[in-house]
């Protein structure tokens, strides 16, 4: 079965500092992608960053960097200077095999 | 351990016809959302409900209506339907407020002709 796994409910950062969010996954295709959406209180989707699993090079956008790691099927989301409207619920998804798999969520909160 | 349902999986419909868009929710959540992704698009929020009342409205169009049952499932109605309505519409749902997980449905997949 293809899942994908968010282990933290719940994260704090300090602004300024820098923040990893996890993520695993499992999936018996070598072709997929993975991506990060952030969710706003707004409930929209906001690609944040996405990566194609053939590419051995991290994505980065920004301040927002994976560190992908794909024998270990690991899809970690990398913030750094994190600023107070990086607060929202994070989610780790991947598109496998024409399937759309989402994690739980991991929700950010930002310290001033 | 239970999943969110999502039927049909799915639908191939005309111009112009409803369709009806089921979500059976993970037991005990009590709000459920529908999304609406179109091919090679960022998820769009259409709408939420809570404790069977809508709890936020996002980038539903008036052709389209939705409701929570007393069961919790949620159905997402669609009429007059365009081309352009062709997308995957998934529903996620999520527990009482303070508790955290959301779990996402597998999708319908939607195609107008």
């Amino acid at each position: 079965a293809q899942t994908v796994t968010q282990s933290q409910p719940e994260m704090s950062v300090q602004e300024a500092e820098t923040v990893t969010l996890s993520c695993t996954y499992d999936t018996s295709e070598s072709d997929y992608y993975l991506f990060w959406y952030k969710q706003p209180p707004s409930r929209q989707m906001i690609l944040v960053i996405r990566q194609e699993a053939y590419k051995q090079q991290n994505a980065t956008e920004n301040r927002f960097s994976v560190n992908f790691q794909k024998a270990a099927k690991s899809f970690s989301l990398k913030i750094s200077d994190s600023q107070l409207g990086d607060a929202a619920m994070y989610f780790c998804a991947m598109d496998s095999n024409y399937q759309l798999i989402w994690g739980a969520g991991t929700k950010l909160i930002i310290k001033p | 351990a239970a999943g969110v349902i999502q039927s049909p999986r799915h639908l191939i419909k005309e111009k112009r016809e409803t369709a009806t868009l089921k979500c059976y929710p993970i037991p005990r959540h009590d709000t459920v959302y529908w999304y609406q992704q179109g091919p090679g698009q960022d998820p769009q929020f259409l709408i939420s409900f809570y404790e069977k009342m809508q709890s936020d409205k996002g980038s539903i169009p008036d052709r389209f209506s939705a409701q929570q049952f007393s069961d919790y499932h949620s159905e997402l109605n669609m009429s007059s339907l365009e081309l352009g309505d062709s997308a995957l519409y998934f529903c996620a749902s999520s527990p009482p407020w303070g508790m955290n997980g959301y779990t996402f449905g597998s999708g319908t997949r939607l195609t107008v002709v």
